[in-house]
């Protein structure tokens, strides 16, 4: 139980355009999802906080014009790189947390944007 | 301040061998804190976690961690590590949101 999933893997694109990233809850609901940026050989920063059906809350320092994040129902968070730059490769990691007593947070697979 | 410190960047250990990574935290409250594993290019697993109770708790995959609050630490231990073991492991405290130390780099020799 408390599989998360994201979407894509892995994926390269041209600076200037935008990339969306999914994360699935697969088989809990998640009323809370978390979005994390992850540098090489470093540790996770969070960089926003998807409640379902209100907006993200972001950490200080991240810019939510750059980085969108639409949790529009219980099982599907999504990320959403606009204009992205060579300085937004990174791997980008999404958990879930079940809703009703735990504060567990389980996680994604985690997605390697390289902008070229 | 909330802030969670693991003090070995890399730690190499024989296989066979026992091992404690160590995980320092800085915390007001009774601390919720997690263990977790990330291989190469994957995400977090979750090995262990503390939230209260017995201070000794048992994980995944033969690993335990101690809580021991005098010390206010939460060190990651296994009898004898595998190969498979090698990976890099995060100490987390949750404080409404999830604070990570920077993650120690296990390497397993045969």
């Amino acid at each position: 139980g408390a599989v998360v999933s994201q979407h894509p893997s892995r994926v390269i694109c041209k600076s200037g355009t935008s990339v969306k990233i999914e994360c699935r809850s697969l088989d809990f609901q998640a009323t809370t999802m978390f979005w994390y940026r992850q540098f090489p050989k470093k540790s996770l920063m969070l960089m926003a906080t998807s409640n379902e059906g209100s907006k993200a809350t972001y950490e200080q320092g991240v810019e939510k014009d750059k980085f969108l994040i639409n949790h529009a129902s219980l099982t599907l968070s999504t990320l959403t790189v606009t204009s992205a730059h060579p300085e937004d490769s990174s791997f980008y990691i999404c958990s879930a947390r079940l809703p009703v007593g735990t504060d567990t947070q389980y996680f994604g697979p985690g997605t390697r944007l390289t902008v070229l | 301040a909330q802030s969670v410190t693991q003090p070995d960047i890399h730690i190499t250990v024989s296989e066979g061998a026992s091992l404690e990574l160590r995980c320092n935290y800085s915390y007001g409250a009774t601390p919720y804190l997690f263990w977790y594993v990330q291989s190469p290019g994957q995400g977090l697993q979750l090995l262990l976690k503390y939230f209260s109770g017995d201070t000794l708790v048992q994980g995944i995959k033969g690993f335990e961690a101690e809580f021991k609050r005098s010390q206010s630490s939460f060190n990651l231990r296994k009898p004898s590590v595998h190969w498979s073991d090698a990976a890099e492991y995060f100490c987390a405290l949750d404080t409404d949101k999830l604070i990570f130390g920077t993650g120690t780099r296990l390497q397993v020799f045969p």
